[in-house]
């Protein structure tokens, strides 16, 4: 049991490119969530999808898509990267469509030059 | 939108003192109070959770309060142990379709020998 499985761990990306960050869980969980994760700013929310087929914005949503490809896939991409989105970025995902618990994955690095 | 305050930033404790982190939210219909640990380089993990229709819940070393009129919860680590070493994060939610959780900023907790 994986638990939340998040790809690519590291990154690296100049200003201008676009690249895709993965996120899969096994655990039949119905929400899932994209957090950023800043010094001393806490973890932000990006986007989320309550249910399969369904996505909703955060509290920072700009400069970001997402897509629920199915209910065990949930993937953020980022369409022309800016210095300002170096951050850590953590999915997660919760079993209920209410307030829960937050299963996260192990986080994937990405600078942006 | 929910805004969550958390203090203090920082705390340091020697082994087997308590400490107390604190947080205050702005949200009336916040109902739930989650406190989640994160250790360097990890994910974070959730410790004690609350809902509104209690006023304080135990668990071994850790217990968590509510105050709703106040809007303030706090988080009370007795015996603290190295291992307790860590950033602590507060959050709020209200019910919905999905646990959007806001977070606090941070506290991080150094327990010295």
């Amino acid at each position: 049991n994986a638990g939340v499985t998040q790809t690519p761990k590291f990154q690296v990306l100049k200003t201008g490119q676009s690249m895709t960050l993965q996120c899969a869980q096994d655990m039949n969980h119905n929400s899932m969530y994209w957090y950023r994760q800043d010094p001393g700013m806490g973890l932000r929310l990006i986007y989320y999808s309550a249910s399969e087929g369904t996505t909703d914005k955060g509290e920072v949503p700009n400069g970001y898509n997402v897509s629920r490809l199915n209910k065990r896939e949930f993937s953020l991409r980022l369409e022309s990267a800016a210095p300002s989105q170096t951050s850590v970025y953590f999915c997660a995902s919760s079993p209920s469509q209410g307030a829960g618990e937050l299963f996260f994955g192990e986080g994937s690095r990405l600078t942006v030059l | 939108g929910e805004n969550v305050e958390q203090h203090p930033s920082t705390l340091s404790v020697q082994e087997g003192d308590s400490a107390v982190i604190k947080c205050t939210y702005s949200d009336s219909a916040s109902n739930y109070f989650p406190w989640y640990k994160q250790e360097l380089g990890k994910r974070p993990q959730l410790i004690i959770d609350i809902r509104s229709n209690v006023g304080e819940k135990k668990d071994q070393r850790i217990a968590v309060t509510l105050n709703k009129t106040a809007k303030h919860f706090s988080l009370h680590i007795t015996e603290t142990q190295p291992e307790d070493s860590a950033v602590y994060f507060c959050a709020a939610a209200a019910t919905g379709t999905a646990s959007k959780l806001t977070f606090g900023t941070g506290t991080r907790l150094q327990v010295t020998l």
